[in-house]
């Protein structure tokens, strides 16, 4: 079935520095979301990107819709405690239905 | 706040017990999802409901059972669980549009499920 590989699976950074995570897939797709989960929370949507190429902004993170459709990346600026969490990326398949990628586990060092 | 709100947020039973989840959403959306996320493990897609009927199951044991009496509802109804099963079960919802892969889901926050 289709897999979605996500990396790294875990980071931990000082304050202040950018974070880097990608996702990959041996299939083509349409669309890429990314989501955040806090602890004990359920997962929020950050950024959706629909479009080959297309770089999004939401705040200190930007994410990019791979030329190939066959990949995403979500960079996240200047970190912050707060951005401790999850990420996850997710693409639909052609039923609608989302599949998630492993997650990047952040932890931030103040 | 993301719109769906699941009930309870944490819940104990027993193996022989039987007990329910619920999740509602308030996004005025066609399709929720029941997800199941377990430790060190990808979220997993457990049910879908759009427009209310049932659209894949993904081999999820019997003692998982789903209601979807309305668009707004859905249940997860649980019967002789096993240890195994605990785990962060996640409603989500979303507005399909056919045709398209434009399908952004919206989770809730999440039923703490323990089994002993």
């Amino acid at each position: 079935g289709q897999q979605l590989n996500q990396s790294p699976q875990s980071m931990f950074i000082q304050e202040g520095e950018d974070v880097s995570m990608n996702c990959t897939s041996s299939s083509i797709f349409n669309t890429w979301l990314w989501y955040k989960q806090d602890p004990g929370e359920g997962p929020v949507l950050l950024i959706a990107l629909y479009k080959a190429g297309e770089l999004t902004s939401n705040g200190r993170l930007t994410a990019q819709f791979g030329i190939t459709r066959k990949d995403s990346f979500l960079n996240i600026s200047a970190s912050i405690p707060s951005d401790v969490g999850i990420y996850f990326c997710a693409n639909a398949n052609a039923g609608n239905m989302l599949t998630f990628g492993g997650g990047t586990r952040l932890m931030v060092k103040p | 706040e993301t719109g769906v709100t699941q009930t309870p947020r944490h819940l104990v039973m027993g193996m022989t017990n039987k007990k329910s989840l619920k999740c509602e959403q308030h996004l005025g959306h066609n399709a929720m999802y029941w997800y199941k996320q377990s430790a060190k493990k990808p979220l997993e897609l457990m049910f879908v409901y759009s427009l209310e009927e049932r659209v894949e199951n993904n081999s999820v044991p019997s003692r998982f059972s789903p209601e979807c009496p309305n668009s707004s509802h859905l249940f997860l109804h649980l019967h002789t669980l096993q240890p195994e099963d605990s785990a962060l079960y996640l409603c989500a919802s979303s507005q399909v549009t056919w045709g398209t892969e434009e399908n952004t889901i919206y989770f809730g926050e999440g039923s703490w499920l323990t089994v002993v």
